[in-house]
C-alpha cells in the first residue's frame, strides 16, 4: 500500500462547472502524477510535480491545473468541464528510493468523472 | 519523444496455456526502465514486472517473464500457466533516466483467459 487516497472516486458533473480532483500520499514523496485513461489511448500524463509549487505539463494538459501547496496533495482542477473530460483519473507517486526501484509509479485507485 | 507501441489490443488464451504480450518503443536513450503493468476490472494499477536496460538478463516474476531485445526496442510479456486471475489489461511503459521523469504507456491489450 503506497498510502495514495484519491477523492472523490467518482463524480458526474455538467458541462461548464469547475471540479477538483484531490490526491493525498502519506509518505512525503517528492514525485506526484496525474494521469487520464480512455479506452484505446492507454494513460496519459497531464500534469506532474517534482515538489511544493513545482509542476509541469504532460502531453494532454489542455483544460487542466493542477496546483501543489503541501508535499502530500496534488490537485487537479477542470476550470469548465467538458465532455471530452470524460474519463477516469488516476494519481501516482513515484519512490526515489533505490530499493523501490527507478520510474516505478504506485498509482490511486483512480477517479472516474463523468460530465454530462 | 519516446512513443510506446502495443500492437494487440486484445488477446485470448486458455487456462495453463502460455501467452505472450508485445510491445515496441522508440528512444535515442541507452539507459532506460521498462515495465508491464496489469489492470484487472477492479481498476488497480499493478506493477507485474520491471527490466532495466543496462541488464542483459531478462526479468522473471514468478509465471511472468521478459523477452527484452535491446537493439530491437522489443520488450515482450510471456504469461505461462495462465489463470483466470490474468484476466486484465495489460500495459507496456517506458521510463527514461535522462530525465524527463515521465512514464509513458503503451494503449494496452486486454487479454482474456478461458476456462
Amino acid at each position: 500500500d503506497a498510502g495514495i487516497t484519491q477523492s472523490p472516486r467518482h463524480k458526474v458533473t455538467e458541462t461548464g462547472t469547475p471540479v477538483t480532483l484531490r490526491c493525498h500520499q502519506t509518505e512525503n514523496h517528492r514525485y506526484m502524477y496525474w494521469y487520464r485513461q480512455d479506452p484505446g489511448h492507454g494513460l496519459r500524463l497531464i500534469h506532474y510535480s517534482y515538489g511544493v509549487k513545482d509542476t509541469d505539463k504532460g502531453e494532454v494538459s489542455d483544460g487542466y491545473s493542477v496546483s501543489r501547496s503541501k508535499t502530500e496533495d496534488f490537485l487537479l482542477t477542470l476550470e469548465s468541464a467538458t465532455s471530452s473530460q470524460t474519463s477516469v483519473y488516476f494519481c501516482a507517486i513515484r519512490p526515489q528510493r533505490p530499493s523501490r526501484g527507478t520510474g516505478e509509479l504506485f498509482f490511486g485507485e483512480g477517479s472516474r468523472l463523468t460530465v454530462l | 519523444a519516446q512513443t510506446v507501441t502495443q500492437s494487440q489490443p486484445e488477446m485470448s488464451v486458455q487456462e495453463a496455456e502460455t501467452v505472450t504480450l508485445s510491445c515496441t518503443y522508440d528512444t535515442s536513450e541507452s539507459d532506460y526502465y521498462l515495465f508491464w503493468y496489469k489492470q484487472p476490472p477492479s481498476r488497480q494499477m499493478i506493477l507485474v514486472i520491471r527490466q532495466e536496460a543496462y541488464k542483459q538478463q531478462n526479468a522473471t516474476e514468478n509465471r511472468f517473464s521478459v523477452n527484452f531485445q535491446k537493439a530491437a526496442k522489443s520488450f515482450s510479456l510471456k504469461i505461462s500457466d495462465s489463470q483466470l486471475g490474468d484476466a486484465a489489461m495489460y500495459f507496456c511503459a517506458y521510463w527514461s533516466q535522462g530525465g524527463s521523469e515521465k512514464l509513458v504507456f503503451g494503449k494496452g491489450t486486454k487479454l482474456t483467459v478461458n476456462p
